[in-house]
């Protein structure tokens, strides 16, 4: 596709089920990142993935949150036993190459998870 | 690790006039990016500028453009003439050798008609 696909876009779960969101980044990206979103809040950087080396999880709030790439395209981010202050909406985002060389990075429109 | 502050959660400007939006980081790298994104109410990200931390001038694209201070380590965004459309939440971002992007917390825009 032309842009950075996310689904679901919205995902209503009860507290305590496990959830997984879905992203696609743009053909041709190395560099894949998630950030979580609080309603009205900054950024948070959760993980980043380079290419075939290993991501960095520095980010990842709990052990309750885990992502993959598959094959250096497709992440699936999965929280386990999920709680309410996990609603948020998940941005992914896809760049070309590092941070460090300027490179634009092209951001998902988010799914937004509510955990009741 | 890498941190950048926004302090300013909302701003307000009116119509064609000029607003600046502050940014500060902190870093000990001496080569880095910095961009400012927008994100309206539709959620999604978009670029609107990009300096290169090297470069002494200021990057500037049409009505926007920053005053890059490497020394103070200050990174902020002018939009001169602005228009309704400009209305939306202004993030700040630190690219450097960690290879990912840092965000600030953000700077919501309200244009006053």
């Amino acid at each position: 596709g032309a842009g950075v696909s996310q689904s679901p876009s919205n995902k209503v779960t009860e507290k305590g089920k496990d959830v997984e969101l879905r992203c696609d980044p743009i053909s041709g990206h190395t560099a894949l990142y998630w950030y979580r979103q609080s309603l009205g809040q900054g950024l948070e950087f959760l993980i980043y993935f380079q290419g075939n080396s290993a991501p960095d999880k520095s980010g990842l709030p709990s052990d309750r949150f885990s992502a993959e790439r598959t094959g250096g395209s497709v992440s699936t981010l999965t929280i386990q036993r999920t709680q309410q202050e996990d609603s948020a909406v998940y941005l992914c985002a896809s760049s070309r190459g590092q941070g460090r060389s300027g490179n634009t990075i092209y951001f998902g429109e988010g799914s937004w998870l509510t955990v009741v | 690790a890498q941190t950048v502050t926004q302090s300013q959660p909302e701003m307000s400007v009116q119509e064609a006039e000029t607003v600046t939006l502050s940014c500060t980081y902190d870093t000990s790298e001496s080569d880095y990016y910095l961009f400012w994104y927008k994100q309206p109410p539709s959620r999604q990200m978009i670029l609107v500028i990009r300096q290169e931390a090297y470069k002494q001038q200021n990057a500037t694209e049409n009505r926007f453009s920053v005053n890059f201070q490497k020394a103070a380590k200050s990174f902020s965004l002018k939009i001169s003439d602005s228009q309704l459309g400009d209305a939306a939440m202004y993030f700040c971002a630190y690219g450097g050798n960690n290879n990912d992007m840092r965000f600030g917390a953000g700077t919501r825009l309200t244009v006053k008609p």
